[in-house]
């Protein structure tokens, strides 16, 4: 029963390019998270969806970031336009279970790295 | 909005010590998580707390959750090499997003 998938492991981007992460949740799973990780910090909540919906956007900014989470294929994490604010590790969590309940499976993170 | 405080940001230990990493939130949660993170990987969940005043054990490593459901600890007897990592606690409050703390990071002297 594979993890939770997450690809690129590392992305570099110049300023102004746009990143796209993806994450592919474990078998089961219709909950997914994404989180932000800067060095030495906890993991900051960006965005909850389920398929097809954003549930909780709360800790997304809203220019630049977007997601989804389609019925068909991996959840992605979209940044426009990259500033060097934006380097980051970016982990995905998925669950069984709605928010408020979920234990959380992490993805390995794709470390973003803006030039 | 909901804050997860932990103490202390770094921890080193020799082999065999014991070591205390502290949760505390501005608000009473539903819930709360611990996490390990090893250098380089990604957390782990380890466990959860549901009930005030609530211990549980795993091995070397005893939880406990607050009788007002605002704080937490973990213990870890016996440090060992494979300990290392950073080790974040997690709350819910109600319906919200799980808030994580800034994580202890535990180093262990062989």
């Amino acid at each position: 029963n594979a993890g939770v998938m997450q690809n690129p492991r590392h992305l570099v981007r110049r300023r102004g390019q746009e990143a796209r992460l993806r994450c592919s949740p474990m078998k089961g799973h219709s909950h997914v998270y994404w989180y932000r990780q800067l060095p030495e910090e906890g993991l900051k909540f960006m965005v909850y969806l389920q398929k097809e919906n954003i549930i909780d956007e709360s800790g997304m900014p809203k220019e630049r970031f977007s997601a989804e989470f389609p019925k068909e294929g991996p959840s992605i994490l979209r940044i426009q336009q990259v500033v060097r604010g934006d380097s980051a590790a970016y982990f995905c969590a998925s669950s069984p279970l709605r928010q408020g309940e979920e234990k959380l499976f992490f993805g390995s993170g794709t470390q973003l790295s803006v030039l | 909005g909901q804050q997860v405080m932990q103490i202390p940001q770094y921890q080193h230990v020799q082999e065999g010590e014991d070591f205390t990493t502290y949760c505390n939130s501005s608000t009473t949660l539903s819930n709360i998580q611990w996490y390990k993170q090893r250098p380089g990987g990604h957390p782990v969940f380890l466990i959860q707390l549901v009930k005030s005043g609530e211990v549980k054990k795993q091995k070397r490593l005893t939880f406990q959750f607050g009788e007002a459901k605002k704080n937490s600890s973990l213990h870890i007897t016996a440090t060992q090499t494979t300990d290392v990592g950073t080790y974040f606690c997690a709350g819910h409050s109600g319906n919200t997003p799980l808030v994580f703390g800034k994580g202890t990071r535990l180093s262990v002297i062989a």
